[in-house]
């Protein structure tokens, strides 16, 4: 069974700083590696996507991916209080047709 | 402008009735997907579809049933045989191969 995981949170920072989210994944032949940005109530937004190793800049947005140790993350700089959401990880899994391996998501508030 | 869109935005079941949720897409996207959210849990795949007039199975498919009859368009029924139908229901699309999946705005299926 392959797998994804994240701290559940909550993962609390003030405003204007950097927020830091993980994720693990289980399948090292893992290729490509999606972030999503849900608000309560609301579905998720595609927010980063990567595929090789290294970092991978949008914005405020930085992916990093490390591929030796099946762990990638989302830095958010300069956090703002309207980034206080669920993130979720996900992983693509091919022998179901594509279908996103979702984490539990790590739930993020910023602190005015 | 190109999206997913979900209809209706709420729906509600009475025992023993099917319902059928929409999902239509403009974004010419090959395969379309299916997930269902539990509240504080994470998303699990109950169908998906690479190409038209051909659907698969996912995680939890008891209870549901697809179509897949034109490229834009892949409805969800929720039949009485699924006993525990209240959630969030998701639809997705995506090109095929390492393309991340997009959402649409969803829809909230209560029992009642």
């Amino acid at each position: 069974q392959k797998e994804v995981e994240q701290n559940s949170g909550p993962l609390s920072v003030p405003e204007g700083a950097i927020a830091s989210l993980n994720c693990t994944y289980s399948d090292r032949g893992s290729q490509s590696f999606f972030w999503y940005r849900q608000y309560s109530g609301k579905s998720p937004e595609l927010i980063m996507f990567i595929y090789s190793n290294g970092d991978k800049e949008d914005g405020r947005f930085t992916a990093q991916l490390n591929k030796a140790s099946q762990y990638v993350s989302l830095l958010i700089r300069d956090s703002q209080p309207s980034d206080s959401a669920t993130y979720l990880c996900a992983v693509p899994d091919y022998n179901q047709g594509g279908k996103l391996i979702f984490g539990q998501g790590t739930e993020l508030s910023v602190k005015p | 402008d190109g999206g997913i869109t979900q209809s209706p935005k709420y729906l509600f079941r009475k025992e023993g009735q099917n319902v059928t949720l929409s999902c239509e897409q403009n974004l010419n996207h090959d395969a379309m997907y299916w997930y269902r959210q539990d509240p504080g849990q994470g998303l699990r795949l109950i169908y998906y579809s690479q190409i038209v007039n051909d659907f698969q199975k996912g995680d939890i498919a008891e209870g549901y049933s697809v179509s897949r009859e034109k490229k834009e368009s892949f409805p969800l029924t929720v039949t009485s045989a699924q006993k525990n139908p209240t959630a969030f229901y998701l639809c997705a699309s995506s090109f095929p191969g390492d393309q991340p999946q997009h959402f649409g705005d969803g829809t909230r299926l209560s029992i009642l």
